[in-house]
């Protein structure tokens, strides 16, 4: 089975441009997450969708970054314009209806802003 | 409180030893507890979890116990493998909006040496 997919793993990219993360998530699962991993503070909930409608982005950290989920098999998390504060893994997780499902984690994308 | 308090920040033991990795918890609203395995370049894995009705759960080598009244959990390797080398999270997860959202610990750098 192929698990959920990130695209790209890698991205450098120069201060104030614009950055598009993407996923796929695991055919059939109904729930999309979208998390940031950095050192100084671990694993950090940014959105999550649920059935491609965004129930809450309490975590996104500014109106720089946008989530979007145009169907069930496509995420896009995009920041404009980047920081190097963003510099960052960025993860993509989906999981199954119930909602208590685990979480399953795609490779991430390792971002960073010169 | 959604704070979860993971310790040690890392760990090196030598094969065949028994690894434990502690967290702490005060929402007391918390109750899912699963542990994730983290390898380099990869997203975090789900690889045990428990629920507060129980006080231990043992899968192979991994095993979870669990002190409710203390709001605390651990996980134990027992026989360490130099494949066991990762990063460890606890999470703790509770139903927020219609999905069952996690608050990651900090994570354990575990070794394993030959």
């Amino acid at each position: 089975d192929a698990g959920v997919i990130q695209s790209p793993r890698h991205e450098v990219t120069e201060m104030g441009q614009e950055v598009t993360l993407r996923c796929k998530p695991i055919s059939g699962h109904d729930y999309l997450f979208w998390y940031r991993q950095t050192m100084m503070r671990g694993l950090e909930l940014l959105i999550y969708f649920n059935n491609n409608v965004p129930i809450d982005d309490s975590g996104m950290p500014e109106d720089r970054f946008s989530a979007k989920m145009p169907n069930a098999s496509f995420s896009t998390l995009k920041i404009q314009p980047s920081e190097p504060r963003d510099s960052a893994v960025y993860f993509c997780a989906s999981s199954l209806r119930p909602s208590n499902q685990p979480q399953h984690f795609g490779d991430g994308t390792r971002l960073s802003i010169l | 409180q959604q704070q979860v308090k993971q310790s040690p920040q890392s760990l090196i033991v030598q094969k065949g030893g028994i690894s434990i990795i502690n967290c702490a918890y005060e929402n007391t609203a918390f109750d899912y507890f699963p542990w994730y395995q983290q390898f380099p370049g990869k997203g975090p894995a789900l690889l045990i979890a428990i629920r507060p009705d129980v006080s231990e759960k043992k899968e192979g080598r991994f095993t979870i116990s669990f002190n409710k009244s203390a709001k605390q959990f651990s996980l134990h390797i027992m026989d360490s493998q130099p494949g066991d080398s990762a990063t460890y999270f606890c999470a703790a997860s509770t139903f927020s909006g219609s999905a069952r959202q996690l608050t990651f610990g900090s994570g354990t750098q575990l070794t394993v040496l030959p």
